[in-house]
């Protein structure tokens, strides 16, 4: 069965623009995961959606948000952004639980210039 | 608050070389323990998961350990090969639905 797809895979923004990521998980998860992966910070959690409701909430400012849609397709935005919001995002899906095996998208690349 | 810590961050091995990888973690209440695989670029792949309750689990030429009490967890590789080359990262949650807290990782180099 297809894995977790995310969109764009690469992209350039300017700072002070806005930027939406997509992510589609495997089919019949529910849960879906965001993080940010940096070379300095590591992979850092965002925010978690489940049955389009955001379950659990990172300590990164409001300017990154989120959202979950009825097929569990979650987006992420994150507003004006800054230089160092450059980094590698990843989306993981689960079947529900945090005991199940979680699985990984091959991430979208963001650069802000 | 949980932090998991990986040493060493990086490890150069010759091909054919059995290897252990380390994760520590700081609160032992923890519901389960991954380890993931991430190639240069790419997401991560699941590898292993221990349940709590678990003392190991093993798959093909992997063997994970968790020692809950004492915080920590080994991942060792038989007979290591060139394509094992990556980083690998562990990761821990809590009961409740709570997210994965990951350690840097351990890059692993397996020279043929």
């Amino acid at each position: 069965k297809a894995g977790v797809t995310q969109t764009p895979r690469y992209l350039i923004k300017t700072r002070g623009q806005q930027v939406t990521l997509s992510c589609s998980p495997i089919s019949g998860h529910r849960s879906v995961s965001w993080y940010q992966q940096t070379p300095g910070q590591g992979l850092q959690f965002l925010f978690e959606y489940f049955s389009e409701t955001q379950r659990n909430k990172g300590n990164f400012p409001g300017r990154f948000s989120g959202r979950q849609f009825s097929n569990s397709r979650s987006e992420m935005n994150v507003s004006t952004l800054e230089l160092g919001d450059s980094a590698l995002y990843l989306c993981a899906s689960s079947l529900q639980a945090s005991g199940n095996t979680i699985y990984f998208g091959e991430g979208s690349w963001l650069t802000v210039v | 608050k949980q932090e998991v810590t990986q040493i060493p961050a990086a490890l150069s091995v010759p091909e054919g070389e059995n290897l252990v990888l380390n994760c520590s973690f700081t609160d032992s209440a923890i519901y389960n323990l991954q380890w993931f695989r991430q190639d240069p670029g790419k997401g991560l792949t699941s590898l292993l998961l221990i349940q709590s309750s678990q003392r190991e689990q093993t798959s093909g030429r992997l063997n994970a350990s968790l020692d809950k009490s004492s915080g920590r967890s080994t991942l060792y590789i038989a007979a290591s090969q060139p394509g094992d080359s990556a980083t690998y990262l562990c990761a821990v949650n809590r009961e409740g639905n709570t997210p994965l807290v990951f350690g840097k990782g351990t890059r692993l180099s397996v020279i043929a």
